[in-house]
């Protein structure tokens, strides 16, 4: 799991502001995922991608939006739409489907000013 | 979809006892089942997983148990350590395109010394 970074470690957004959370991996991995981390929620999906240039919304995935344009990149966009973004941001990748195994970054807490 | 519960929600136990960890899962497709460790403010980490055709697995202390008719699966540390004491998440998958891991909300265990 070491080659999956995120950047930055925190964040922090104004109102109104939209933000974006980097995840890069150097894993060879086709799958990418983003999760948020609520305390007591476990982790839920936002959205993920299986392959360049194509992506599916998790079960969270309003006041979000992203892109996969390289294999080995993932940014997550935090929209201003999104009424409540203050949580921890894991970014996951692995081989192929959700069957194979999913190692994570090291996240990004996002707080709001 | 599918639903993944986790209890109890903390659990404590003295150190150098064994823990047991359930989780319960609703959809009967699914057939991967993931544990990960988390410390505080770290990404989780797998620790073990089991496939549907396996009932059992195990890794030095750690084991985990899968029971397809009852649709639940179980996290098992022997001679528990401080160092155990994490938050611990269970996850589900089925498989197709689109399946993706569903995880529970996770459950603190603390290893008194």
């Amino acid at each position: 799991d070491g080659g999956i970074t995120q950047s930055p470690k925190y964040l922090f957004r104004k109102e109104g502001q939209n933000v974006t959370l980097s995840c890069e991996q150097n894993l060879n991995h086709d799958a990418m995922y983003w999760y948020r981390q609520d305390p007591g929620q476990g982790l839920r999906l936002i959205y993920y991608s299986q392959i360049v240039n194509d992506f599916q919304k998790g079960d969270i995935a309003e006041g979000y939006s992203v892109s996969r344009e390289k294999k080995e990149s993932f940014p997550l966009t935090v929209t201003s739409a999104q009424k409540n973004p203050t949580a921890f941001y894991l970014c996951a990748s692995s081989m192929g489907t959700s069957v194979e195994t999913q190692y994570f970054g090291p996240g990004t807490r996002l707080l709001v000013l | 979809g599918e639903n993944v519960e986790q209890h109890p929600s903390t659990l404590s136990v003295q150190e150098g006892d064994s823990a047991v960890i359930k989780c319960t899962y609703s959809d009967s497709a699914s057939n991967y089942f993931p544990w990960y460790k988390q410390e505080l403010g770290k990404r989780p980490q797998l620790i073990i997983d089991i496939r549907s055709n396996v009932g059992e697995k195990k890794d030095q202390r750690i084991a985990v148990t899968l029971n397809k008719t009852a649709k639940h699966f179980s996290l098992h540390i022997t001679e528990t350590q401080p160092e155990d004491s994490a938050v611990y998440f269970c996850a589900a998958s089925g498989t197709g395109a689109n399946s993706k891991l569903t995880f529970g909300k996770g459950i603190t265990l603390s290893v008194r010394p």
